[in-house]
């Protein structure tokens, strides 16, 4: 069975800090990874995705991630964070073989402090 | 283009009663998922559709949870008979067809049972 895991229920860094919220996989074949973020009220947005080729994909509002297939890691960066930024992050992986069913992780959310 | 479509976005009802979703996706898009996403923790894919054909629903309580899609294009969640554990948000995303493609949520709608 596919998993996701998100190992920090919370995040905290300083406005112009770089952030860095991570992400491990599990699933059965190539694995499609997405990033989402959920800002307070708002419904959940799409923000970056892995599905093959350059390891580091880049995404909306400066944010980044990096793809490791061997820690089957997909971490997602941005070089200076905004207060902004904060919100609640999810990890998603689709399997590419089984019709792409969606596995999401539990959150994290991630406080930029002025 | 439009989102998608929820309603209604708020629903108190009682143990026992039942409760029914409906969800417009977005103009074009082949899958539509259903999510449950409890207070604390990430969505749960309930059902995902190709069309209106049943992807994937091992995670959907069949004793009490049913869903159609006719013609393809909106879809209906129903719960019947409601428990406490239903309360939670229930989430309507839509995506082109395949693996590889990032869904679109809807506002959700925040169901309690009382």
């Amino acid at each position: 069975a596919q998993s996701v895991a998100q190992p920090e229920d919370q995040v905290n860094v300083a406005e112009g800090n770089p952030l860095t919220v991570k992400c491990t996989y599990s699933v059965s074949g190539n694995p499609y990874l997405f990033w989402y973020v959920q800002y307070p009220n708002r419904g959940l947005q799409f923000l970056l995705k892995y599905i093959t080729g350059d390891n580091l994909v880049k995404g909306s509002y400066g944010f980044e991630a990096e793809f490791n297939k061997s820690q089957t890691s997909f971490h997602l960066k941005k070089p200076s964070a905004l207060v902004s930024d904060s919100a609640l992050y999810f990890c998603a992986v689709r399997d590419g073989v089984n019709a792409g069913k969606s596995t999401f992780g539990d959150g994290t959310t991630l406080t930029v402090k002025p | 283009e439009a989102g998608v479509a929820q309603s209604p976005r708020y629903k108190i009802i009682e143990k026992r009663q039942s409760v029914a979703f409906w969800c417009n996706p977005i103009s074009g898009h082949a899958t539509l998922y259903w999510y449950q996403q409890i207070l604390g923790q990430g969505p749960k894919l309930l059902i995902q559709f190709q069309n209106n054909g049943v992807v994937d629903d091992s995670q959907l309580p069949k004793d009490r949870f049913s869903a159609e899609r006719l013609k393809g294009v909106d879809s209906t969640l129903k719960i019947q008979p409601a428990k406490l554990e239903d309360s939670a948000v229930y989430l309507c995303a839509s995506s082109r067809r395949g693996g590889s493609y990032e869904q679109y949520f809807g506002p959700g709608t925040r169901l309690t049972v009382t």
